[in-house]
Parts: structure tokens; sequence; C-alpha cells
């Protein structure tokens, strides 16, 4: 069975703080991790996949095996960052995601 | 948006009425999902679809079913509406290329059953 579970339901920071969002998976073979983000009652848009290992909007994610983690950081946080994140993940066969329980994430002025 | 849409965008309805919701793609992709979004649940799958007549259930499929009859459109129905399904639903596709593609969402659909 594959679970992502993300501990924190809501993370408050100041702007330019730095923000790091746990995410930590349960899986026995080697999953692809994502971040996506929805902001005030809009769609979910994807925000990063592991494999491509780039730098979206200021945020990085690295696939930690050994802990089984996939924690998304930005060094300093913005007010438009303010939004809820989901970590998903999607096993070696066929296309579904298992979705963490989000995190609502808020950047103070 | 990767050309997705849903309808209706907002529904109320009353216990024991039936209730579909429609999911529209323009991208030509193999695979649709329909998930549902609850505080403290995050995102669960409920079915998907892996090509045309070709459906499979999720982790929370009991009380609803799906149709796909043709590529672009997805079905999402509830026989028979109960409170505990209310929710927002949200649709997904992908593998236009591959089964490995990224998931892309429609704007979801907030249901209400009174």
């Amino acid at each position: 069975a594959q679970r992502v579970t993300q501990p924190e339901k809501l993370l408050s920071v100041f702007k330019g703080a730095p923000v790091e969002l746990k995410c930590n998976y349960s899986y026995s073979g080697s999953p692809e991790l994502f971040w996506y983000v929805q902001y005030s009652r809009q769609r979910l848009q994807l925000l990063l996949r592991h494999i491509s290992r780039e730098s979206i909007k200021g945020f990085t994610a690295d696939l930690n095996k050994g802990e089984t983690s996939f924690h998304l950081k930005k060094p300093f946080a913005q007010e438009e960052d303010s939004a809820m994140y989901y970590c998903a993940l999607k096993g070696t066969s066929g296309s579904r995601l298992t979705f963490g329980e989000g995190t609502q994430l808020t950047v103070n002025p | 948006d990767a050309g997705i849409t849903q309808s209706p965008r907002h529904k109320v309805t009353e216990t024991g009425t039936p209730v579909t919701l429609r999911c529209h793609q323009t991208e030509n992709h193999r695979y649709m999902y329909w998930y549902r979004q609850d505080p403290g649940h995050g995102l669960r799958l409920i079915h998907y679809s892996y090509g045309v007549k070709d459906t499979d259930k999720g982790e929370v499929s009991d009380g609803y079913s799906v149709s796909r009859s043709k590529t672009e459109d997805f079905l999402l129905t509830l026989e028979s509406a109960t409170s505990s399904q209310t929710s927002v639903y949200f649709c997904a596709i992908s593998g236009l290329v591959s089964v490995t593609d990224t998931q892309y969402f429609g704007p979801g659909t907030r249901l209400t059953v009174l």
C-alpha cells in the first residue's frame, strides 16, 4: 500500500522567512513524487515533480529515499505563496496518484 | 488549463436524488480521474478511466458510478445522493504521451447535498 503523510495541516510564516512543508511517504518500490498547489478556490496546479529537479517560483524539493521524505522548501516566502499545498505519490505501475492531506500555508506581511 | 472543463460548477441537491457531474477534455488524454476533496482528507480517488469504456474503482468508490463512452467525456453519477457526498469534486486527466505523464486538474464542482 502507498501512503503520503503531511504532518502539518496549518503553517504560518512571515514574509521573507524560510519555509519548509514536510512530506513523508511509504511505498515499497521507487515512487515518483509531486507537489501540487491550490490557490484559494482554484484548481490544483503542478508545482514540482522530483524527476525534473527544477525550481518553480523559488520552491525546491529533494527526494530523500533513506528518510522517505520529499519536503518542499523556499528560502524567502512571499505573500502570494499563501495556498494549500499537496504532496502526491505515483507508484511504479499505473497512473494513479495518492495525495497527502494537504498543508495550508499562510505568509503574513 | 490543459483544456479541462467541469459542469456544473456548483450544485445543490436533496438527499436521495440522482446527480451527474461531467468532465470534458479537449486534449485527447487517455486517462481521466474523479477525486473528491474534503478537509482533513486531501484528495481521494473515486474512480478512474484508462480508455473508452475502461474504468476502475478508486479508494472511495462506494455510492458512485462512472461512464466513459468517448475519449473526451467522463461522467460521475451519484445514484442517490447522501449528505456525506457533500464535497468538492475534481476531474483530472493525464496520459497524452505516456502513463507517466503529469495529471492536470479541472476547476472543480462544489456539490451540496441537503
